[in-house]
């Protein structure tokens, strides 16, 4: 089983929309991520959590939110999707500040 | 605020010449430097990372990097590539003491000419 699991591997949602995006993770850490990745951009940074009462707005924050249910799970919502947030979605954790990222695969959004 | 930039955006190579991607920082200290590839498909998988102390590190699947402070760089290089290296390439950058996460640069999509 993966250490880092993402779901739905895929999804395509109409404009105005409100959607979920899960993370779920065995690795034990605090520290979780949500990046986005748009070709020829990279990975750019959404929200990051340090734990359950830890939330932190990364570069790229507006039109989206997170929830962090427990030390495992990690969420984000887009409360009304759009267009322009077609994009792959990555989870990530980390052990402690700034080490090594372990990424899930992934989700695909489509918003039409 | 921390930056990466990856000059290249794609790169052909023959299977078995060698290889260099290139990586340069923007940073007020020294940072820590990581190299990930991510394979079609698939989410990153990390290749090495620089903390400190020797400034050769060695990863997986024979890659290496070299940090020079000097030109603010941290390039890849692979002696001999396989057809399985094709795949797109991200370095990235962590603050000592800053914000936390990662910056990542746009990516270098590598292809393997037979």
């Amino acid at each position: 089983d993966a250490d880092v699991t993402q779901t739905p591997r895929n999804r395509i949602t109409k404009t105005g929309k409100r959607i979920m995006l899960e993370c779920s993770q065995t690795k034990g850490h605090d520290r979780m991520y949500w990046y986005r990745q748009d070709p020829g951009l990279g990975l750019r940074l959404i929200y990051y959590s340090f734990d359950v009462k830890d939330i932190n707005k990364g570069e790229i924050s507006d039109g989206y939110s997170v929830s962090r249910q427990a030390q495992a799970k990690f969420s984000l919502s887009l409360e009304s999707a759009i267009p322009n947030q077609t994009a792959l979605y990555f989870c990530a954790t980390s052990e402690q500040h700034n080490s090594p990222l372990h990424f899930g695969n992934g989700t695909r959004l489509t918003v039409t | 605020a921390q930056s990466v930039t990856q000059p290249d955006i794609h790169i052909t190579v023959s299977e078995g010449a060698s290889l260099e991607l290139r990586c340069n920082y923007s940073y007020g200290a020294t940072p820590y430097l990581f190299w990930y590839v991510q394979s079609p498909g698939q989410g990153l998988q990390l290749l090495l990372k620089y903390f400190s102390g020797d400034t050769l590190v060695q990863g997986i699947k024979g890659f290496e990097a070299e940090f020079k402070r000097s030109q603010s760089s941290f390039n890849l290089r692979k002696p001999s590539v396989h057809w399985s290296d094709a795949a797109e390439y991200f370095c990235a950058v962590g603050a000592r003491g800053g914000a936390d996460g990662l910056t990542f640069g746009k990516g270098t999509h590598l292809i393997i000419q037979p």
